[in-house]
């Protein structure tokens, strides 16, 4: 198993630009989740799915948008990408509300 | 407001040397707390997770421990190795049914030298 995968490992996006941060997981885990994580700061939720074809906002969910048209994936879009979407991107998967595995990280700056 | 505060920020230590590192939190109602594990430039990997009815939990030389009345928890490390260097983070969740409300620390970076 391979687990949460996660591309592109790094991106450099301009300012106004949009992207696709992919996120697929082969545990066949009901929920999918995704963060940001600033320095010096915890882990926020961005966005959160329970099954194919559900979706939720976290905490920060403003300036991003998610689907989830399979168990297996579940992308993040950022659309006009700020300055302030600098960060580091987890997806995380679980198959109950306590364990969650996550992947390697995107990390991505917005200049 | 819930928070979790976490001390020190960073730490080093020698080899083979034991450390401690604080979680204090104010979240409520009060459902979990989990310790995790995150190596630099990877995700976190959970190291233990506790009920507010369990007062220690061990995983390998980690053992966490939890004050649920004091809202405290410590994460003591035995016999470190050069392998533990990483940050390491206590999240709580104040629901029964959340994966979608943790409320996670800013971690403590342990740095262990040879």
């Amino acid at each position: 198993n391979a687990g949460v995968t996660q591309t592109p490992k790094f991106r450099i996006l301009k300012i106004g630009q949009s992207m696709t941060l992919q996120c697929t997981q082969d545990m066949n885990h009901n929920y999918m989740y995704w963060y940001r994580q600033d320095p010096g700061m915890g882990l926020k939720l961005i966005y959160y799915s329970v099954g194919a074809g559900i979706t939720d906002k976290g905490e920060v969910p403003n300036g991003y948008n998610v689907s989830r048209s399979t168990t297996e994936d579940f992308p993040l879009r950022l659309e006009l990408a700020a300055p302030s979407q600098t960060s580091v991107y987890f997806c995380a998967s679980s198959s109950n509300r306590y364990e969650q595995y996550f992947g390697p990280g995107t990390r991505l700056t917005v200049t | 407001k819930n928070q979790v505060e976490q001390s020190p920020q960073s730490l080093i230590i020698l080899e083979g040397k034991n450390c401690t590192l604080q979680c204090n939190y104010t979240v409520s109602p009060f459902s979990n707390l989990r310790w995790y594990k995150q190596d630099t430039g990877r995700g976190p990997v959970s190291l233990t997770i506790m009920t507010f009815s369990e007062n220690t939990k061990s995983n390998g030389r980690y053992t966490a421990t939890l004050d649920a009345d004091t809202k405290q928890s410590s994460l003591h490390i035995t016999a470190s190795q050069l392998s533990d260097s990483a940050s390491y983070i206590c999240v709580v969740s104040g629901r029964e049914d959340s994966n979608y409300q943790l409320i996670w620390g800013a971690g403590t970076k342990l740095i262990i030298k040879p």
